[in-house]
């Protein structure tokens, strides 16, 4: 099944611990992208990729890392959580051109305390 | 950057009517794609309906169809003979044409009312 798989599904930290949420798929899809959904704001993006090795700032980078070493992945690491990133995750991916339409994942809910 | 307004952060539709969400957009772009995603309580997104700017004829997918206004960057979603399993958030999304940015809108919370 064509699918973006996203772990984990629900995730509570605390401050500054670390953390990385996973994110993959098996669509061959070149453009892959973060973004987090909040009350009111909608979806903003937070980092995209259009290719191995290749990532570029959202509109909303600061306090996020992310990497694409491999085609189908496309972890989010958060170095030192703060609860201003609490918030609902969404990992999703597309091929390029043509318009194409996003396969999103399920969704991270993260709560930072 | 582009930008993705939706102006209705709430609407209410009786079951079996028919209910139409706005959204308007900005770019300077004169080829991109337009989306509207549904996001029911379950938060998965799910694509409903797409539109190429490039086409002036109107998206239509069953009980969804869109009225899109190039000239006045306007991209509305119909939702006819509306179901309870229609009550979501909606959200309005823009494309580029090289791909590389897609922004979503705040989103419309629709309830159907029975």
């Amino acid at each position: 099944e064509a699918q973006v798989t996203q772990n984990p599904r629900y995730l509570i930290t605390v401050t500054g611990k670390k953390l990385t949420v996973t994110c993959s798929q098996n669509m061959n899809h070149e453009y892959m992208s973060w973004y987090r959904q909040d009350p009111g704001l909608g979806l903003r993006q937070i980092y995209y990729s259009m290719n191995v090795e290749v990532t570029d700032k959202g509109d909303v980078p600061e306090g996020y890392k992310v990497s694409r070493k491999e085609k189908r992945n496309f972890p989010l690491i958060l170095e030192s959580p703060s609860p201003n990133q609490t918030s609902l995750y969404f990992c999703a991916s597309s091929f390029l051109g043509q318009g194409y339409g996003y396969t999103f994942g399920s969704g991270t809910r993260l709560t930072v305390v | 950057a582009q930008t993705v307004t939706q102006s209705q952060p709430e609407m209410s539709v009786q079951e079996a009517e028919t209910v139409t969400l706005s959204c308007t957009y900005d770019t300077s772009e004169s080829d991109y794609y337009l989306f509207w995603y549904k996001q029911p309580p379950s938060r998965q997104m799910i694509l409903v309906i797409r539109q190429e700017a490039y086409k002036q004829q109107n998206a239509t997918e069953n009980r969804f169809s869109v009225n899109f206004q190039k000239a006045a960057k306007s991209f509305s979603l119909k939702i006819s003979d509306s179901q309870l399993g229609d009550a979501a958030m909606y959200f309005c999304a823009y494309r580029s044409r090289t791909g590389n940015q897609f922004y979503f809108g705040t989103g419309t919370s629709l309830t159907v009312i029975p």
